[in-house]
């Protein structure tokens, strides 16, 4: 059963544009949701988190939007750029369950 | 460097043979947890420890999968008697109990 669901499963953006990825989660225990974004060959990275107690968290061009009620958050991106081309995972924390992944092409 | 580090980078072997797969985690950390990432699929849960507790095996697939952590640092995955199924990059993180974690570059497994 897959605990946290992601889409889409891949998606093309223009620079400059906003690249939203959705998550959504079935277990009400999950108490951390974070964001990671991995680069070819390397391991995932941690890029920005949230816990159920907020609806949104902003870091930079980066933000999370929370919805417990819908259990529901995503990842939005604005002005994306080339350089944020890369896989992003969301994932919920009781147990640690990883969404499918994201490739997002930011096209110059 | 300060980073998780994961040896081999690539391991190549054949249906039936055992594998060890090494994680160095961050100096410090408490928790390390191993992970399986197949081609076009998400992070699989394999194996959470947490400083002295028992770990969590819950995601491990099946009984030819072990892990263990000697002396509360470096920790061996290790797979007996490998199917083609098995191949995938395995992915050690660690982190202070069950904050960010942080990631190794993983070990390509190829099964032929």
């Amino acid at each position: 059963q897959q605990q946290v669901k992601q889409s889409p499963q891949s998606l093309i953006v223009q620079k400059g544009g906003i690249s939203i990825i959705n998550c959504a989660y079935e277990n009400t225990a999950f108490d951390y949701f974070p964001w990671y974004q991995q680069f070819p060959g390397k391991g995932p990275a941690l890029l920005i988190a949230i816990r159920p107690d907020v609806s949104e968290k902003k870091e930079g061009r980066f933000t999370i939007s929370f919805n417990k009620s819908a259990k529901q958050f995503s990842l939005h991106i604005m002005d994306s750029q080339p350089g944020d081309s890369a896989t992003y995972f969301c994932a919920g924390y009781d147990q640690f369950y990883f969404g499918t992944g994201t490739s997002l092409t930011v096209i110059p | 460097g300060a980073g998780v580090s994961q040896s081999p980078s690539n391991k190549v072997t054949e249906k039936g043979k055992d594998v060890e797969l090494r994680c160095d985690p961050i100096s410090g950390h408490t928790a390390l947890y191993w992970y399986r990432q197949s081609l076009g699929q998400g992070l699989e849960f394999l194996i959470y420890f947490q400083g002295n507790s028992a770990p969590d095996k819950s995601g491990l697939p099946s009984d030819r999968f072990s892990a263990e952590r000697t002396g509360g640092s470096v920790s061996t995955l290790t797979i007996q008697r490998t199917q083609q199924e098995d191949s995938a990059v395995y992915l050690c993180a660690s982190s202070f109990s069950r904050g960010e974690q942080f990631f190794g570059p993983g070990t390509r497994l190829t099964v032929l």
